[in-house]
C-alpha cells in the first residue's frame, strides 16, 4: 500500500536561507512523485512532479527535488527562500497498480523570517 | 482560461440541514474528486468519479453523496448523517481516471456548521 510521511509539520526558515521539506514514500512499484503547494484559502497548485526520468526534477519558483530510491525519499529544496515561498506544502505518491487514487502526506506548514 | 471552480466560497449549515457545494471545470477532464481538508490531516478522498454517471466511495464516504450527470460538474452533498463536517473542501480533476495525472484543484469551500 502506498503512504507518505512528511518530516514536520512546521518548518520555519529565514528570508535567503535554505529551504528543506522532507518528504519519504512507501509503494510497492515504481512510484509518481509529486509537491503540490496551498496558498492560505486556496486549491492546490503542482510544484513540481517526478515521473522514472530523471532524478533531479526542477519546478517552479525556483524549488526542485531529488526522487532517491535507496532512502525511498523525495525531499523539497530552495536555495534561498522569499517571504513568498510561505505556504503550505503538501508531497503525495500515486503509481501505475490499475487504480486511480493519490495519497497526500499531511503537508508542512513553511514560515519564511524577515 | 481553463479551470475548476468552486461555489459557494464560504458556507455556513445548520444542525440536521443538507448543504451541497458545487464543482465544476471546462478541462475535458474525464476523472473529478472530492476531498476533504482538516488542520494537520493533509487530505482525505470522499468520493470519486472515473467518467460521466460513474462515481466511488473513497476513505472518508460516510455522510457524503455525489452525482456525476454531466462532465463537467460533480456537486458535492453534505448530509445531516455527516456529524462533523466542518471542514475546508476541495474538488479536483485530472485527465483521465488513472492515478499518474497531475491533478487540477478547485479553490475550495469552508463549511462551518453553526
Amino acid at each position: 500500500a502506498q503512504s507518505v510521511t512528511q518530516l514536520g509539520s512546521h518548518v520555519s526558515v529565514s528570508e535567503g536561507a535554505l529551504v528543506l521539506l522532507r518528504c519519504n514514500y512507501s509503494s510497492s512499484v515504481p512510484p509518481y512523485l509529486f509537491w503540490y503547494v496551498q496558498y492560505p484559502n486556496q486549491g492546490l497548485q503542482l510544484l513540481l512532479k517526478y515521473t522514472s526520468a530523471a532524478t533531479l526534477v526542477k519546478g517552479i519558483n525556483g524549488f526542485e527535488a531529488e526522487f532517491k530510491k535507496s532512502e525511498t525519499s523525495f525531499h523539497l529544496t530552495k536555495p534561498s527562500a522569499h517571504m513568498s515561498d510561505a505556504a503550505e506544502y503538501f508531497c503525495a505518491v500515486s503509481d501505475d497498480t490499475g487504480g486511480f487514487k493519490t495519497i497526500f502526506g499531511a503537508g508542512t506548514r513553511l514560515f519564511v523570517k524577515a | 482560461d481553463g479551470g475548476i471552480t468552486q461555489s459557494p466560497k464560504y458556507l455556513f449549515r445548520k444542525e440536521g440541514q443538507n448543504v451541497t457545494l458545487s464543482c465544476e471545470q471546462n478541462l475535458n477532464h474525464d476523472a473529478m474528486y472530492w476531498y476533504r481538508q482538516d488542520p494537520g490531516q493533509g487530505l482525505r478522498l470522499i468520493y470519486y468519479s472515473q467518467i460521466v454517471n460513474d462515481f466511488q466511495k473513497g476513505d472518508i464516504a460516510e455522510g457524503y453523496s455525489v452525482s456525476r450527470e454531466k462532465k463537467e460538474s460533480f456537486p458535492l452533498t453534505v448530509t445531516s448523517a455527516q456529524k462533523n463536517p466542518t471542514a475546508f473542501y476541495l474538488c479536483a480533476s485530472t485527465p483521465n481516471w488513472r492515478g499518474l495525472d497531475t491533478q487540477y484543484f478547485g479553490p475550495g469551500t469552508r463549511l462551518t456548521v453553526l
